[in-house]
């Protein structure tokens, strides 16, 4: 059963950093590419950033590009986000979730809550 | 860059068909996947590559897409199928998933 886990979420302030992690099980994660996907309180789905399976390739959306970094470490099957220069908009619930050829979204992990408030 | 456009809500009744159209600029070349999300749920992937379905999702979800619009049809909509709709592509100009606003569907 694949299951994704994410953890790291909490309470910043503004300017601040913060990492979340999601650990994978369930398949064979160096495989597969990931992405982080965003959902701010009430709003609707926003893609983060993509990173390939070998690491390789990184992707980003524009509105974080500069101030987040994704990456993964294959030998613990873990995918990261590092972010930086936080901001109030940034607030949102942080999926993990797994890419697939067409970067369709099969498995979501239950969420991670970031909070950016002073 | 590249934008979806959906319809901020559908209503339909209970047994009726509900469509949920996704308009993007020649959608129609690009593989278009939707998902459902209930209140407090993460999303489920509910059709992939424009109208193959995972296994999970019930026959009566149906996907297609051509020209500028993509449609999600459901048949014999139940209460249960009510939630919110999004749908999503890979803009290979941009390196970009874009997601569209999404559609809230109200099963009367």
């Amino acid at each position: 059963e694949v299951q994704l886990l994410e953890s790291g979420g909490g309470l910043v302030q503004p300017g601040g950093s913060l990492r979340v992690s999601c650990a994978a099980s369930g398949f064979t994660f160096s495989h597969y590419g990931m992405s982080w996907v965003r959902q701010a309180p009430g709003k609707g789905l926003e893609w983060v950033s993509g990173i390939s399976g070998s690491g390789a390739r990184t992707y980003y959306a524009d509105s974080v590009k500069g101030r987040f970094t994704i990456s993964r470490d294959n030998s613990k099957n873990t995918l990261y986000l590092q972010m930086n220069s936080l901001r109030a908009e940034d607030t949102a619930v942080y999926y993990c979730v797994d890419s697939g050829s067409y970067w369709e979204f099969d498995y979501w992990g239950q969420g991670s809550l970031v909070t950016v408030s002073s | 860059s590249y934008v979806l456009t959906q319809p901020p809500s559908v209503s339909v009744a209970p047994g009726q068909t509900a469509r949920i159209t996704c308009g993007g600029n020649n959608i129609g070349s690009k593989s278009v996947h939707w998902y459902k999300q209930k209140p407090g749920q993460a999303p489920v992937l509910a059709i992939y590559y424009d109208s193959d379905r995972p296994s999970g999702i019930p026959e009566r979800f149906s996907g297609s897409n051509s020209g500028n619009t993509a449609t999600l049809t459901i048949s014999r909509v139940e209460a249960g199928d009510e939630a919110d709709y999004y749908c999503q592509v890979w803009d290979s100009s941009s390196d970009h998933v874009i997601f569209g606003g999404g559609t809230k569907l109200t099963v009367l």
